[in-house]
């Protein structure tokens, strides 16, 4: 089965420094990787994928992220951190499922804090 | 342009008690999900619908019932509240199985306690 992993709980960047959350994935197969970000007591809002072609996907919000297949890496990056960057983010890679159609696995998130 | 609609936003129930958490697109999506949210746990799958008539169960389907009869709704049924079951609730959707690629719609979540 295709999975995630987050392995930082909380980043913590100072306002116009670049950051980076990381995602590392297990897949059999060709991986299918995206980002979402949630914000206090919001839903999930897409950022971006990677299905094929160039490593480096440009996303929503000045987001990009770097896919890395020696690594098994698919790290979300921001040049310059705001502020109203500070939320949830969250990995998912899809999976099949025993039906034959398409689910989402999540990793655990990574809660981004934005120091001004 | 609605989305995903998600009621109640907030739902206090005691152990025994049933309810019915109430999901609603309104973008033609084929596929819809329900998913509990934890900490430390991520986003779990609880149910999935790739279409009207059709459901499947998810990882953590245990003591939760949906049905699929419209293409707009898929509500989420409680049967035996349990304090297990104190969460935050997400429905999500998407477009079928010729758009494999496209990201899922989340709504804004039912917060659920239960004593």
């Amino acid at each position: 089965a295709q999975s995630v992993a987050q392995p930082e709980d909380q980043v913590n960047v100072a306002e116009g420094n670049p950051l980076t959350v990381k995602c590392t994935y297990s897949v059999s197969g060709n991986p299918y990787l995206f980002w979402y970000v949630q914000y206090p007591n919001r839903g999930l809002q897409f950022l971006l994928k990677y299905i094929t072609g160039d490593n480096l996907v440009k996303g929503s919000y000045g987001f990009e992220a770097e896919f890395n297949k020696s690594q098994t890496s698919f790290h979300l990056k921001k040049p310059s951190a705001l502020v109203s960057d500070s939320a949830l983010y969250f990995c998912a890679v899809r999976d099949y499922t025993t039906s034959g159609t398409y689910k989402y696995i999540f990793g655990t998130g990574t809660r981004l804090k934005v120091l001004a | 342009n609605a989305g995903v609609t998600q009621t109640p936003k907030f739902q206090v129930l005691k152990t025994g008690q049933s309810m019915t958490l109430q999901c609603a697109q309104d973008m033609n999506h084929e596929y819809m999900s329900w998913y509990r949210q934890d900490p430390g746990m991520g986003l779990r799958l609880i149910h999935y619908s790739v279409g009207a008539g059709i459901t499947d169960q998810g990882e953590v389907p245990n003591g939760y019932n949906v049905s699929r009869s419209t293409t707009e709704d898929f509500p989420l049924r409680l049967l035996s509240a349990a304090p297990s079951q104190t969460s935050v609730y997400f429905c999500a959707s998407r477009l079928g199985q010729g758009h494999l690629n496209q990201p899922q719609h989340f709504g804004d979540g039912t917060r659920l306690s239960i004593l």
